[in-house]
This record gives structure tokens, sequence and C-alpha cells, in this order.
């Protein structure tokens, strides 16, 4: 069974930073593309970032180039997203999903809140 | 940045009723379009990719259609679980963008 769970995310003031990790298991993760994703309260999904599977490829949103970094440890099948500089404006429930045919998120985890206020 | 737009925002719909549901993409993204349901409190789950493959385990009465800048889901007898909110996604060039969604509600 897939299973991706989320972690990292709380109150941080504008400016702060975060680390949200996400942990993946039921498949084998070096062979996907994985995705962050983020849905701000009352509004829709946005995307966030991709990652190739070896890392060598990365793309992010336009709102957050220069402020948050995807990567990912597939020893640990792990994925994480650094996210600096943070505004009000990404308060958001991150989700971690998984890739498939290099262009779609057909897993979701459960979510982690990321809340940005003074 | 290729914008989708959905239309309606919201439908109100009775169990067995047909239900369509448009997006349009700002320029032409082929047939590089997804569908997800969300309920909430949940993340979204995806119903349809390629604009017209059905994803492994959806029911069958979900249908994508399109191709281009116009894409349709439809839905060809509500049942009870379907009332959620829908939104497509283009997956043709980054940043991958997602339309504004669709309401399903209680008719």
């Amino acid at each position: 069974e897939v299973q991706l769970v989320e972690s990292g995310g709380g109150l941080v003031q504008p400016g702060g930073s975060l680390r949200l990790s996400c942990a993946a298991s039921g498949f084998t993760f070096r062979s996907f593309w994985m995705s962050w994703v983020r849905q701000a309260p009352g509004k829709g999904p946005e995307w966030v970032a991709n990652i190739k599977q070896d890392g060598s490829e990365k793309y992010y949103e336009d709102s957050v180039k220069g402020r948050f970094i995807i990567s990912r440890d597939n020893a640990k099948n792990s994925l994480y997203l650094q996210m600096n500089s943070l505004r009000v404006e990404d308060t958001a429930v991150y989700y971690c999903a998984k890739v498939v045919t290099g262009r779609y998120n057909d897993y979701w985890g459960q979510g982690t809140l990321v809340a940005v206020s003074s | 940045d290729i914008q989708m737009t959905q239309s309606p925002s919201s439908v109100s719909a009775s169990v067995g009723d047909r239900v369509t549901i448009t997006c349009r993409a700002s320029q032409g993204i082929s047939r590089w379009l997804a569908w997800y349901q969300q309920k909430p409190g949940k993340a979204p789950k995806v119903l349809i990719y390629d604009a017209s493959s059905l994803q492994s385990g959806v029911p069958s009465r979900f249908s994508g259609s399109g191709s281009g800048t116009d894409f349709t889901l439809t839905i060809s007898s509500l049942q009870p679980e379907d009332f959620a909110s829908y939104y497509c996604q283009q997956a043709n060039s980054y940043p991958l963008t997602f339309g504004g969604g669709t309401k399903v509600e209680i008719k």
C-alpha cells in the first residue's frame, strides 16, 4: 500500500523558515517524480514544485522560486521542502504527492498545515 | 503561464442526474489534462488523466473528453458519494496549473 506521510508544519512568523518532510513507502520511491502541492484555506490546490527521480531536474511555481527548495533522499525514501522567507500568503496545507506517467499525482499524503502569521 | 478556467463554479444536482463540467485552457495543451475530485478535509484524488483515461479504481460513470483548449468531465449518473469539488489541472508545461474548481452540491 502506498503511503505518504508529511511532517514539519507549524506556526511561523513572516520571514521565517520551515522544512517539510515526506516519508514514502509502498512503492519504489527512487523510480518516480515527486511533487509538493499546497492548498490555502477555502481555496483550490496549487502546485508548488516537482523533482525528478534522481533530483537532477526541479521545477517551481513562480511565487516560490528563490525561496523554496525541493529535494529528496532516495536512500531514506524521503522528500523535502525547505521553505525560506515565508509570507502570510504561503499559509496552506502542504501535500506531498507521487507523480504518475511523469505528469499527474496519483497518491497524496494527508497534508501538513503551515501557518505564517505574526 | 497557462490559465485554466472551469465552469460552472458550482452546480446543484440530484442523485441520478448527468453532470457536465468544463475546463478551458488559455493555450493549447494537447491532451495533458487531469481531473481531480476532492472531499472536505481530504486530499484530491485523480479521476481522469490524459484527458480521457480513467484512473484505476474510478467508477465508469466518470468520463473525460477534449483536446487542445476545451475539456469536459461528465458524471453520467450522479451518486451520493460524488458530491464534492472537482478540479482540472494542465500538465502540458510548467508551472502546472489547476482550474478554480466546481462544487457539486445536493439539489
